[in-house]
């Protein structure tokens, strides 16, 4: 069964610092790897998507693959309170399907 | 860009209905939608592969008789939610896909059976 694995924190960060926000999969043919965000009663919104070894950056945020591990993260600096929101790592095993991870909750203090 | 728009955001019905929930691509075609269903707290679980002109290929677990997906053209999805109980209250929501821009989402629809 495909997995993808993300810690459900909270994880609580002060505001300026830097949020690191881990994830795992089971599947080593997987090609394309997703963070969205997702505030509550919202649905979710892409921030950043990777598909080579590496750091990809956008901005606040960097995304790190690395295949070899089955490992993928989502670096925020300068964190902010409208960061705060449920980051989903999601994982495109097959075809056009997308699985996600169960989310980790950021949580910025002032 | 890539939108998809999901109506209605919020709909109540009496158990034992239909409801009806619509995902329209706006600005491209896409010839596979992904319907997911949310429960409080929890991640998005893929219910089902919406193919436009075929049948729809559901997730383990997954009633197709119960949850009906028509795909008729390349840019609307249905899902109808049949015999609806309070069990099936939740947040749905459909995707796709357009290459550059990744998998959008549309804005979700809460359905709440009483």
């Amino acid at each position: 069964q495909k997995e993808v694995e993300q810690n459900s924190g909270p994880l609580s960060v002060p505001e300026g610092a830097i949020a690191s926000l881990n994830c795992t999969y089971s599947d080593r043919v997987s090609q394309s790897f997703f963070w969205y965000r997702q505030y509550s009663g919202k649905s979710p919104e892409l921030i950043m998507s990777i598909y080579s070894n590496g750091d990809k950056e956008d901005g606040r945020f960097t995304a790190q693959l690395n295949k070899a591990s089955q490992y993928v993260s989502l670096l925020i600096r300068d964190s902010q309170p409208s960061d705060s929101a449920t980051y989903l790592c999601a994982v495109n095993f097959s075809a056009s399907k997308i699985i996600f991870g169960s989310g980790t909750r950021l949580s910025i203090r002032p | 860009g890539a939108v998809v728009s999901q109506h209605p955001s919020r709909v109540i019905c009496k158990s034992g209905t239909s409801v009806k929930i619509e995902c329209r691509s706006l600005d491209f075609q896409a010839t596979t939608m992904f319907w997911y269903r949310q429960f409080p707290k929890q991640s998005l679980m893929l219910m089902a592969t919406s193919n436009e002109g075929s049948k729809a290929t559901y997730e383990q677990g997954v009633e197709k008789d119960k949850f009906l997906i028509n795909h008729a053209s390349l840019t609307l999805s249905t899902l109808t939610v049949t015999s609806a109980h309070p069990e099936d209250s939740s947040f749905y929501i459909c995707s796709a896909n357009r290459d550059e821009y990744g998998y959008t989402f549309g804005s979700g629809t809460r359905l709440t059976v009483v």
